[in-house]
């Protein structure tokens, strides 16, 4: 089982901002790395670090940690935005293994 | 532009062992980075399989780690999977992908930066 929850979906507004959330007791240790994934396509990373884009990566894309709570904010949501995000870091116990959240399907309407 | 290509079987039988490679284009497989096999059953999120680093050094899912080997061809530039006694629960599309990162002020910072297409593997007698 995942050591990274998250909400299986959301929807936002075309042009309006939302907010996908990782929890997971690692990550009051560990930055996590965001990933969006399109059907039949592989993932592309979105975020890093403490609020780091890759090149490629528009700025409406953000990043942000607070306790055991990583959050990704996609501020003014396009319909190519329409994906699943997934988080990724370090387990919770210390032996550098890696997990992956559970992902959120975000829709934009 | 480091790119990644996994190629092998895409069907295997149950009971069997799923054998997969990644080459690595672009880029040096002893250059400082994990590189990593992921996967996704159809519909599902993906799963950290497991990781090496060109010196031979590996982690490994505590799932997956008694049926995962993870091995590297420095001569090659590739790395590879075997994933022993599989059953239809190992139905997947498998990706390789490589771990870069840093330090910063004592925090680590650790990202997958390439993948590969994906490869689908089908376990099915």
């Amino acid at each position: 089982s995942s050591e990274l929850t998250q909400d299986p979906a959301v929807s936002v507004a075309l042009g309006q901002t939302v907010r996908i959330t990782c929890q997971g007791d690692s990550l009051r240790s560990y930055y996590a790395s965001w990933y969006q994934q399109k059907p039949g396509q592989a993932p592309v990373l979105v975020i890093y670090g403490k609020n780091n884009r890759p090149s490629g990566i528009p700025d409406r894309f953000s990043g942000s940690s607070s306790g055991n709570t990583a959050s990704l904010t996609i501020t003014g949501a396009q319909a190519e935005d329409e994906a699943d995000y997934y988080c990724n870091s370090r387990d919770s116990n210390g032996n550098h293994l890696r997990v992956f959240g559970t992902g959120t399907k975000v829709t934009v309407l | 532009q480091v790119q990644l290509q996994e190629s092998g079987p895409g069907l295997v039988k149950p009971s069997g062992t799923l054998s997969l490679t990644c080459d690595v284009s672009g880029g040096s497989i002893s250059s400082s980075n994990w590189w990593n096999w992921v996967r996704q059953p159809p519909g599902k999120g993906l799963e950290w399989i497991g990781e090496i680093y060109h010196s031979g050094s590996t982690n490994y899912n505590p799932s997956l780690k008694s049926r995962v080997t993870i091995s590297v061809d420095k001569s090659k530039n590739q790395f590879s999977l075997r994933l022993s006694s599989v059953t239809a629960a190992d139905t997947a599309v498998y990706y390789c992908a490589r771990v870069g990162g840093y330090d910063s002020s004592g925090w680590e910072i650790y990202y997958f930066d390439y993948w590969g297409r994906g490869t689908l593997v089908t376990v099915s007698s």
